[in-house]
């Protein structure tokens, strides 16, 4: 069965560091790249980057560049979202999800279940 | 990068049609996808490719481009229908995700 596996919830302070995963299975880890995608509570969806496990490629939206670190490991067939410091207004719901489709044609299927990551001092 | 502008909400009786529109400066001449949020799940796609269903997804739900405006329609709404929808397409430049503001479907 395909399924992609989101770490838990979180509740950090502002400023700490943050790692959460994607456990994929049930189909080929390094021929689909991953999206993160947010959802603060209560908003729409906002697509924050993409890795191809493949070779480790990576893409940032213009939003979040500089604010977070995609990476992958194939050997457990899992992806990662990062912050080095966290503000207040990373408070949403996180979702990974695999990109199907070709160039200009993508779209993503299936989502991880999500996780909530509160930020409060 | 594209705008893709949504209706806030629709409102439909049961059985009745639910039209939910996508509107983009020339969004027919890409692909569009939607996908269905209930509340406290993940977003899962219900039409990709403009006017495709992924197996599971009853018939009732349809979609349609041209022009400036994609729709997804539901057909005889049902009470499991109410639920947020997105519509998506991929931006011409980078080849990313982009996402309408979404749109509140109520069944009355």
């Amino acid at each position: 069965e395909l399924k992609l596996v989101q770490s838990g919830a979180e509740v950090k302070k502002p400023g700490e560091s943050l790692k959460i995963s994607c456990k994929t299975s049930g189909y080929r880890f390094s021929d689909y790249w991953i999206a993160w995608v947010r959802q603060v509570p209560g908003k729409g969806l906002e697509w924050m980057g993409s890795i191809y496990p493949g070779d480790s490629d990576v893409r940032y939206s213009p939003s979040f560049q500089g604010q977070i670190s995609i990476s992958a490991d194939k050997s457990i067939t899992t992806a990662y979202l990062q912050w080095g410091g966290l503000k207040g207004s990373a408070t949403a719901i996180y979702y990974c999800a695999r990109v199907l489709g070709a160039a200009n044609i993508r779209w993503l299927d299936p989502w991880g279940q999500g996780s909530l990551v509160t930020v409060s001092s | 990068s594209d705008v893709l502008t949504q209706p806030p909400s629709v409102s439909v009786a049961p059985g009745q049609t639910a039209t939910i529109t996508c509107g983009g400066n020339d969004i027919g001449s890409k692909s569009v996808h939607w996908y269905q949020q209930k509340p406290g799940q993940a977003p899962v796609v219900v039409v990709f490719e403009d006017t495709d269903r992924p197996s599971g997804i009853p018939e009732r739900f349809s979609g349609s481009n041209s022009g400036n405006t994609a729709t997804l329609t539901i057909s005889r709404v049902e009470a499991g229908d109410e639920a947020d929808y997105y519509c998506q397409v991929c931006d011409n430049s980078d080849d990313h995700p982009v996402f309408g503001g979404g749109t509140r479907v109520t069944v009355l």
